[in-house]
């Protein structure tokens, strides 16, 4: 059965470093996703990407951010200069079609710490 | 700004007995209604949904109900199995919007 990769599952860095953050989506799925859940919250929304441009963000994702398919297979999420806040467990999703109407697919996230 | 909540942290449910896990949401645009399932170690897997033009769905052991205006669902698992213990997100969405809102989520465990 297809399923979403990431990688790493857990990435430690220091405050202010620059992290990158991949996932390989589904391979025919065309809308891509990343969600984060900081520990004993809620996940919550942050990008997705359609069409190799970003098609709906949240507040969340601020300048800092930034999402790329730098070939056919990788979708990454970037962040430039990490926050103690950015500790969370970050998951990329994909799906075939552009609603919710079609399942979005999780992949099993990455852990980020920043110390 | 909780759109989504799920008030129960946790369940504890027998083995063979009906499991219903709550979920509320504030924001009447919502349209379409999910519940995921999510394992540790493992991203969400989607488990039902429904849309906000019917009030139930049902897939083998799960049923997801909706009522538009208490604006709350349940998802039921009947009988429950020990293989259903997971975490379980309520997610909804707006229409013409690709992302979901989700609730904290609620811990179920089913004992043998």
């Amino acid at each position: 059965e297809p399923e979403v990769t990431q990688t790493p599952s857990h990435q430690v860095t220091q405050m202010g470093q620059e992290v990158i953050l991949r996932c390989v989506p589904i391979s025919n799925h065309l809308y891509f996703y990343w969600y984060r859940q900081i520990l004993g919250q809620k996940v919550e929304f942050l990008v997705s990407f359609y069409n190799n441009e970003i098609s709906e963000k949240s507040e969340i994702f601020d300048d800092q951010f930034s999402v790329e398919r730098p070939d056919g297979s990788n979708f990454t999420l970037k962040i430039r200069s990490t926050k103690l806040e950015d500790s969370a467990m970050y998951f990329c999703a994909s799906s075939l079609g552009t609603s919710a109407y079609n399942e979005q697919f999780f992949g099993p996230g990455t852990r980020l710490t920043v110390l | 700004d909780q759109q989504v909540k799920q008030n129960s942290p946790s369940l504890s449910v027998q083995e063979g007995r009906i499991s219903i896990l709550n979920c509320d949401y504030t924001n009447s645009m919502f349209d379409y209604f999910l519940w995921y399932k999510k394992y540790p170690a493992e991203g969400p897997t989607f488990l039902i949904s429904i849309s906000s033009i019917k009030d139930k769905n049902e897939d083998g052991r799960f049923t997801v109900f909706l009522n538009k205006s208490a604006k709350h669902l349940s998802l039921h698992i009947v009988p429950s199995q020990p293989g259903d213990s997971a975490v379980y997100f309520c997610a909804a969405s707006a229409p013409g919007a690709n992302n979901l809102f989700f609730g904290t989520g609620t811990r179920l465990t089913v004992i043998p």
